[in-house]
């Protein structure tokens, strides 16, 4: 079974400035994918940004980069230049080859103007 | 495009009936979709899979005769909450998936709000 740990359950940021958000993972598989979802107050889920186990290079959307270290089992969000609009709960999330997904447990996030 | 739609967005209903939850790709053949359930400020929980024209996949300790899902179609996928209880109030979350493998994106819809009396 996989689990999925998110151990920041709040973070706050200023407008403009950079924050990280931490997800570590465990599973005895090799092949998977890993996902950062979007949850605004709306509850609408979006995908921020997605990475597939098996790309060494970290995956950009945008404001939005990944650290992943595989190794480690550690897959951070980072967001850069925040914006108010940013603000919502964050979900790390992994998918298994077979298409089963676990999210962690959130991190809200609140930007500051 | 990739739009998953659910209706009703809220229900309220009384102890003891039953609610049905449609959740609707709408641009796109859905040849899986997903039921989680979520409680204010938590994760979601996947209660089950289901794959069009075959039964769902119940994740354990959902109870299967009580969350009923039916998959009828490669765009439609209901859940029917029988004989519900103020315990079953929750948020319900459904997403489609177009293929079935962990590398296809899931769409998410945008949740219905479920109060049992």
């Amino acid at each position: 079974a996989q689990t999925v740990t998110q151990s920041q359950p709040e973070m706050s940021v200023q407008e403009a400035e950079t924050v990280t958000l931490s997800c570590t993972y465990d599973t005895s598989e090799s092949d998977y994918y890993l996902f950062w979802y979007k949850q605004p107050p709306s509850r609408q889920m979006i995908l921020v940004i997605r990475q597939e186990a098996y790309k060494q290079q970290n995956a950009t959307e945008n404001r939005f980069s990944v650290n992943f270290q595989k190794a480690a089992k550690s897959f951070s969000l980072k967001i850069s230049d925040s914006q108010l609009g940013d603000a919502a709960m964050y979900f790390c999330a992994f998918n298994t080859n077979a298409g089963k997904s676990t999210f962690g447990d959130g991190t809200t996030l609140t930007v500051k103007p | 495009g990739a739009v998953v739609s659910q209706h009703p967005s809220w229900v309220i209903c009384k102890s003891g009936t039953s609610v049905k939850i449609e959740c609707r790709s709408l641009d796109f053949q859905a040849t899986t979709m997903f039921w989680y359930r979520q409680f204010p400020k938590q994760s979601l929980m996947l209660m089950a899979t289901s794959n069009e024209g075959s039964k769902a996949t119940y994740e354990q300790g959902v109870e299967k005769d009580k969350f009923l899902i039916n998959h009828a179609s490669l765009t439609l996928s209901t859940l029917t909450v029988t004989s519900a209880h103020p315990e079953d109030s929750s948020f319900y979350i459904c997403s489609a998936r177009v293929g079935t493998s962990g590398s296809d994106t899931q769409y998410f819809g945008p949740g219905t709000r479920l109060t049992v009396l």
